[in-house]
């Protein structure tokens, strides 16, 4: 099984509106990241957040991280149609570097 | 600057064939990943080197497949023979030394591989 699962897994809003979706994991993480995908291309990473953090912002996006319940959210505010995308969140096991990814949420942003 | 430069984009082949994909790193990056991604399984680590030495190959699905990364700038995965099952987008990811540890990698646009 994937060590990130997103939810939901698609997330449709309308242009303006905040997109929050969420990420849970399976063992001890040092970070997390978060990644877009648009369709048809490859991965760009946005924000990471590390263990000893609880909220990051990085211009409209906000990424909070609950190490307790080893969840993660992404909030992105004030929503564009440019925000169509698919978002990944990502965790490297406390050793070794190999990024593993969670499966996903599609959001479609109308205009 | 270029990013991560795979090709190529999209291939189509018949079930039997080899097919050899490539990718070049962004230059002073010392990892590289492959990754593929279907639906049905989502993004899978198959391989990565560190200064072109394979480091973990444990997600390479089985004897079809190979990587090699001859130089610091060129890499390819290959499967031979190529199957239905192997239909996805192979992605090719770099990282520098001070950033791969933080889980941040520089993907190119993937190499859509269709076996019919």
């Amino acid at each position: 099984s994937q060590q990130g699962e997103e939810d939901p897994q698609a997330l449709s809003i309308q242009e303006g509106e905040n997109a929050t979706m969420n990420c849970s994991y399976k063992t001890s993480i040092n970070n997390l990241q978060w990644y877009r995908q648009n369709s048809g291309r490859g991965l760009v990473h946005l924000i990471l957040i590390r263990s000893n953090e609880r909220e990051k912002h990085s211009g409209r996006l906000r990424v909070t991280l609950d190490t307790s319940k080893k969840s993660s959210s992404l909030l992105i505010t004030a929503s564009r149609a440019a925000d169509t995308a698919s978002y990944f969140c990502a965790t490297l096991k406390a050793a070794g570097n190999k990024l593993t990814f969670g499966g996903g949420t599609r959001v479609l942003v109308k205009p | 600057d270029a990013g991560v430069i795979q090709s190529p984009r999209h291939e189509v082949t018949e079930m039997g064939q080899e097919v050899t994909l490539r990718c070049k790193p962004i230059s002073g990056h010392d990892y590289l990943f492959w990754y593929r991604q279907t639906m049905m399984r989502g993004l899978e680590l198959l391989i990565y080197f560190n200064n072109n030495v394979p480091i973990d190959d444990s997600g390479m699905p089985e004897d079809r497949f190979s990587a090699k990364m001859p130089n610091a700038s060129f890499s390819t995965l290959k499967i031979q023979p190529s199957e239905p099952r192997d239909s996805a987008v192979y992605f090719c990811a770099s990282s520098p030394a001070d950033r791969v540890n933080t889980g941040e990698l520089f993907f190119g646009e993937g190499s859509r591989l269709t076996v019919l």
